[in-house]
């Protein structure tokens, strides 16, 4: 199975900056993914990130909050714009075999703290 | 609305017996549920699909099974072990064929 990597692990960062997170797979997919997992709540998904095109934002997310990029293949990044402290929880990207609905394979995460 | 939801409350058992974690679903019809683990400052990993027409899924200690009228799955760990302590997530397929996951529920074995 692929294996995905997360940079950074973690940060801390104050309101009003923007991080980038970067997610790296060691084979080509189809489907990427970007999750949010706010404290004590679920998963959500936030949008779709194809490749070679404007990524699919889920109810709730846009673009200019939520950038994504897919360069290629193997490769994903989501930034968290204009960060306050709401933005604090752990930003996911996952692979999926065919698609949103099925079996999802998640990088190890990246936990954010905005101060 | 659709809801999933597990039981929030952590479930603490004794290591050698049975963990039974529940996921009721509202208004969905999902063609398959998913369950996941995650352990503490990582991703969760996948561990069961089982689809509407199955009963029950079995794989090594873990069994699965999805109850379409009562709208309920239920996840048991035999034997358990510490090493089974975790947040165990099930998901569905939702609307738009999006997958939804439910809050979890920790699992601690105990010794």
């Amino acid at each position: 199975s692929a294996v995905i990597s997360q940079k950074p692990s973690r940060d801390i960062c104050q309101r009003g900056t923007s991080l980038t997170i970067q997610c790296q797979v060691d084979s080509q997919v189809t489907m990427m993914f970007w999750y949010r997992q706010q404290p004590g709540q679920s998963l959500t998904l936030i949008a779709t990130a194809n490749q070679g095109s404007e990524a699919t934002y889920e109810s709730g997310f846009v673009i200019d909050k939520f950038p994504i990029s897919r360069p290629n293949l193997t490769f994903s990044t989501l930034t968290v714009s204009n960060m306050s402290p709401e933005d604090s929880s752990i930003y996911l990207c996952s692979l999926g075999t065919s698609g949103v609905q099925e079996t999802q394979y998640f990088g190890p995460g990246t936990r954010l703290l905005v101060l | 609305s659709q809801k999933i939801e597990q039981n929030s409350e952590a479930l603490n058992i004794q290591e050698g017996k049975t963990a039974t974690l529940t996921c009721n679903y509202t208004n969905y019809s999902p063609a398959y549920l998913q369950w996941y683990r995650q352990d503490p400052g990582r991703g969760p990993v996948f561990l069961l699909l089982i689809r509407e027409n199955e009963k029950e899924k079995r794989k090594e200690r873990l069994k699965v099974t999805f109850d379409t009228t009562l709208k309920q799955s239920l996840f048991h760990i035999t034997a358990s072990q510490p090493a089974d302590s975790a947040t165990y997530l099930c998901a569905v397929t939702g609307g738009g064929n999006k997958l939804t996951f439910g809050t979890g529920t920790q699992l601690k074995v105990e010794l």
